[in-house]
């Protein structure tokens, strides 16, 4: 079975950068995804990434992805105090199932 | 578009009650699917939809009902509430494109 694993919190200043990191175990997930959920919300899709390829620019936005060691990382540049929610990273499976980690908590502090 | 409308987004509940959760989505989309969400476990799939008339299991379905008669709607049954089944339930619906999901805002549930 999948299990993907993330940090669960992450304390980051107003205009550094942010690094989420996430491993997975499925290696024949075709898509890695980026979601995000802010307080009392559902989850909302950041971005994602086919296994294909290394690496995704979106905006504020990269997503690194390490198929060898099964790892994928998502950078914020120039964290926003708009930018502290849940992140969870989440991989599919052959039948189109998606496997979420618990989520890491980013706090965005002044 | 509305999206993805959940109701009701707080529901408090004694043990051994049944209700249901509903679950509409008017983007057209044929996949749907219910999640729970308990803290520091992620989100769980309970059980999902490809489609009117076709439902299955996810990881953690036992205790919970499903059907999908239509497109729009996939209710979340409860059947005899348990205090392990308070949570927030998430429904989500996807377009053909794989594991993008459109996620409601939750439904906060409370067995006492």
């Amino acid at each position: 079975g999948e299990d993907v694993e993330q940090s669960l919190f992450l304390s980051v200043r107003e205009g550094d950068s942010s690094v989420i990191n996430c491993t997975y175990t499925d290696s024949s997930s075709t898509y890695l995804y980026w979601y995000k959920q802010e307080p009392g919300a559902g989850l909302q899709l950041l971005t994602y990434i086919f296994s294909n390829m290394d690496m995704k620019q979106d905006q504020r936005l990269t997503v690194l992805l390490n198929k060898k060691d099964k790892h994928l990382s998502l950078r914020i540049a120039d964290t926003q105090t708009g930018d502290s929610a849940i992140y969870f990273c989440a991989e599919i499976s052959n039948d189109y199932k998606l496997s979420f980690g618990a989520g890491t908590t980013v706090t965005v502090r002044a | 578009n509305a999206g993805v409308t959940q109701t009701p987004k707080f529901q408090v509940l004694k043990t051994g009650q049944s209700m249901t959760l509903q679950c509409a989505q008017d983007m057209n989309h044929e996949y749907m699917s219910w999640y729970r969400q308990d803290p520091g476990m992620g989100l769980r799939l309970i059980h999902y939809s490809v489609g009117a008339g076709i439902t299955d299991q996810g990881e953690v379905p036992n205790g919970y009902n499903v059907s999908r008669s239509t497109t729009e709607d996939f209710p979340l049954r409860l059947l005899s509430a348990a205090p392990s089944q308070t949570s927030v339930y998430f429904c989500a619906s996807q377009p053909r494109t794989p594991g993008v999901l459109f996620f409601g805002e939750g439904s906060r549930l409370t067995v006492l």
